[in-house]
């Protein structure tokens, strides 16, 4: 089954520093998108960068870049310079290859990374 | 910017109510999705339609519809509200894929949050 594994419930990262989100990802399918969204405490869910599977170039996007390692599976999510408007949950999630059975609907999400920027 | 607005920020209803959820997007987006969202089990898809008067069941339809009669506006009925509805919603829109293998990025409205006493 596709999965989505974000292992890091919450974490702590000083203002002006840089931080890395871990996300694993499960799938054998041969292509799929990765996606990253920011999730602040209003509760929209901001979209933020996005990585294609044959994407050979890691995605950047200001001050979010995502740490493409395909053989790993996984797809971190770096955010540089941290600011205090980044505290938020993060999630990552996966749409499945529609060629093969994935639906327009499946998005796969995971369950999110709280984030908190000290300052 | 893509824009997506849902009618409500907060809503309290009561048991057994029928309650609308209306969601608007700006982009001429062929997709449009509901969530709901609840503490430890993350976004679940409700329902999903990527055309006007298309519907997919997403993961947990039992208990709402949904209707789309313009391209822009997809609502989300609960038709006897229970308390086990209660939760944040979530609406979203994407382009349909333009012959890849894979959707494109889902853009996010604001969120409702019910309350269903």
């Amino acid at each position: 089954a596709q999965k989505i594994t974000q292992t890091q419930p919450g974490m702590f990262v000083q203002e002006k520093e840089a931080v890395t989100l871990d996300c694993t990802y499960d799938t054998s399918d041969q292509s799929y998108g990765l996606f990253w969204y920011k999730q602040p405490s209003s509760g929209e869910m901001i979209f933020l960068i996005y990585q294609g599977s044959y994407d050979e170039q890691n995605a950047t996007e200001g001050r979010y870049s995502l740490n493409f390692q395909k053989a790993r599976k996984s797809a971190n999510l770096v955010i540089s310079a941290s600011q205090l408007g980044d505290s938020a949950m993060y999630f990552c999630a996966m749409s499945p290859d529609l060629n093969y059975g994935g639906s327009q609907g499946n998005l796969i999400f995971g369950k999110g990374t709280k984030l908190s920027v000290k300052p | 910017d893509v824009k997506v607005t849902q009618s409500s920020r907060y809503l309290v209803k009561r048991t057994g109510e029928k309650v609308f959820l209306e969601c608007v997007q700006d982009m001429d987006h062929e997709n449009m999705f509901w969530y709901r969202q609840d503490p430890g089990l993350g976004l679940r898809l409700i329902y999903f339609s990527y055309d006007v008067k298309m519907k997919e069941k997403g993961d947990i339809p039992e208990g709402y519809s949904v209707s789309r009669e313009k391209k822009e506006r997809f609502s989300l009925i609960l038709e006897s509200a229970s308390t086990n509805q209660t939760s944040m919603y979530l609406c979203a829109s994407s382009v349909s894929g333009t012959g890849g293998a894979y959707q494109e990025t889902q853009y996010f409205g604001p969120g409702t949050r019910l309350l269903v006493l």
